[in-house]
């Protein structure tokens, strides 16, 4: 069974639309984390939601909003899509406590046209 | 910029020779981590070592870790060509929820 998994795979879309990423996690972890890694390997952090609580919120533009429906679930809506938001995204989780690793998804590529 | 530099970018080895990455990071931290990436998948988590520690071991893999110097090291023994990814550091920032990763190294080991 897949830990972290993230739908969809491929995002191919126009610029000024909107779109949802949706990540899923069957680990029993209590954070989830989205990160952007752009055409370099720079994997930023965006976002981190702890127990359904945002956390972390990177000085991303308000047109990207993630919602946490409950600690197993962390997606990602962006509005108003720009050339510059090309790039691959990842969703992670990890239990806070006790020093555990991250877990990642394999994440979805987002192509803007 | 608060990511970690990694060196070097990039390597090329022969399979059966060793492989040493570096990692450098700017604030206190928890923890450090690395992970590696085959192309198009997500990160694994290879190996994570505290604050408190100074040298960890996981099958090949050798990871140190020097607090006064703000590095790590990640040593591959015996590197195959499956070990062929980008490895990239991730640091546990103390007091926060947040990791901060490194630039990355693109290790390729040719058969």
């Amino acid at each position: 069974d897949t830990a972290v998994s993230q739908t969809p795979k491929y995002l191919v879309t126009q610029m000024g639309n909107d779109k949802s990423i949706k990540c899923e996690q069957n680990l029993g972890h209590d954070t989830m984390y989205w990160y952007k890694q752009d055409s370099k390997k720079f994997l930023k952090i965006m976002f981190s939601y702890n127990n359904k609580e945002l956390i972390i919120n990177e000085t991303v533009p308000n047109r990207f909003s993630p919602k946490s429906p409950d600690k197993a679930h962390l997606n990602l809506h962006i509005n108003s899509l720009e050339l510059g938001d090309s790039a691959v995204y990842f969703c992670a989780s990890s239990q806070r406590t006790g020093n555990q690793p991250q877990h990642f998804g394999d994440g979805t590529r987002l192509s803007i046209l | 910029s608060q990511q970690g530099e990694e060196d070097p970018q990039a390597l090329s080895i022969q399979e059966g020779e060793n492989a040493t990455m570096n990692c450098s990071y700017k604030t206190s931290i928890n923890n450090l981590q690395w992970y590696r990436q085959n192309s198009g998948r997500g990160l694994v988590h290879l190996i994570l070592i505290r604050s408190n520690e100074r040298e960890k071991h996981s099958g090949r893999l050798r990871v140190t870790l020097d607090t006064s110097k703000k590095s790590s090291s990640l040593l591959i023994t015996a590197s195959r060509a499956a070990d062929t990814a980008s490895y990239f550091c991730a640091t546990d920032i103390s007091g926060t929820y947040k990791y901060i990763f490194g630039t990355g190294t693109r290790l390729k080991v040719l058969a």
